[in-house]
C-alpha cells in the first residue's frame, strides 16, 4: 500500500542551526508533497506544496526539496528558533483516489 | 476569509451514549475529510466528503459515520461511545481534493468518554 514515512524519533536541534527532517514516500510516485506544522492541540497548519519536477522550493527560512530517485523529500528550517518547535507533517495525496496519506511526523525541538 | 470552523471544541460524553460534531469547511471548498487523532499518534484518516457523496473511508468501525449536506458543511457521529474514542477529532477542508490541492484544518473537536 501507499505509504509515507517520517522519522518517528524527536529531532533536537541548537537554536540558530538548521534543522532537516526526511519524509519518504514507497509503493507510489506522488506527483506533489506537502509539508504541514502542528502544534500541542491543534490542527496541522499547511507550509509548503512542491511538484516532483521542482527540485526544491523556498518559503522564507523554510526549504523543502523533491528527490523522485530517492522517493525522498527533505525539509529544512534555517537559522531555527525555539518557536519553530513543533510536529512536522508529510503529507501527499493517493494516486487513484486523491486522499491524503499522512507521515506520523516528526517532533522538532529546537533549544536555545 | 473564515477558515475552517468545527464545534463544539470540547465535549464530555460517557460510555454508550452517541454524539455528533460538525464542521463548516472554508467557503468554496467542497471537500471535507474527518481525522482521529490521539496523544502521541498519527493522522488517522475517518473519512473524506466530497459534493454530499462519501468519497473516500479509512479503517474505523460502522459507529462512525458521517455526512455532508449541500452548503458543504459536514457532520461526524459516533453512536455507542467507547473511552477508546477519546481523541481529538480534526475536520480539514479543501477546494476540490485534487492533487495539488492542500487541506485547511480546523481547531479540532477534544472529545473524552469518560
Amino acid at each position: 500500500s501507499q505509504k509515507i514515512e517520517q522519522n518517528s524519533e524527536a529531532l533536537n536541534i541548537q537554536e540558530g542551526k538548521t534543522a532537516t527532517l526526511t519524509c519518504n514516500y514507497t509503493n507510489y510516485s506522488p506527483a506533489y508533497l506537502q509539508w504541514y506544522r502542528q502544534d500541542p492541540g491543534r490542527g496541522p497548519v499547511f507550509l509548503l506544496l512542491i511538484r516532483e519536477n521542482e527540485k526544491e522550493k523556498r518559503k522564507e527560512r523554510l526549504k523543502v526539496t523533491f528527490d523522485t530517485t530517492l522517493k525522498q523529500s527533505l525539509f529544512h528550517i534555517t537559522a531555527s528558533q525555539p518557536a519553530d518547535s513543533a510536529t512536522y507533517l508529510c503529507a501527499s495525496r493517493a494516486d487513484s483516489n486523491y486522499q491524503l496519506i499522512w507521515g506520523a511526523g516528526t517532533k522538532l525541538i529546537i533549544k536555545p | 476569509k473564515a477558515g475552517v470552523t468545527q464545534t463544539p471544541r470540547y465535549l464530555i460524553k460517557t460510555r454508550g451514549q452517541q454524539v455528533t460534531l460538525s464542521c463548516s469547511p472554508i467557503s468554496g471548498h467542497r471537500s471535507v475529510s474527518w481525522y482521529q487523532q490521539t496523544p502521541g499518534q498519527g493522522l488517522q484518516f475517518l473519512f473524506e466528503y466530497f459534493s454530499e457523496t462519501q468519497r473516500n473511508k479509512g479503517n474505523f468501525p460502522g459507529r462512525f459515520s458521517g455526512r455532508q449536506f449541500s452548503n458543504s458543511r459536514s457532520e461526524m457521529n459516533v453512536s455507542t461511545l467507547e473511552l477508546g474514542d477519546s481523541a481529538l477529532y480534526l475536520c480539514a477542508s479543501s477546494l476540490s481534493g485534487g492533487q495539488n490541492t492542500e487541506a485547511f484544518f480546523g481547531q479540532g473537536t477534544r472529545l473524552t468518554v469518560v
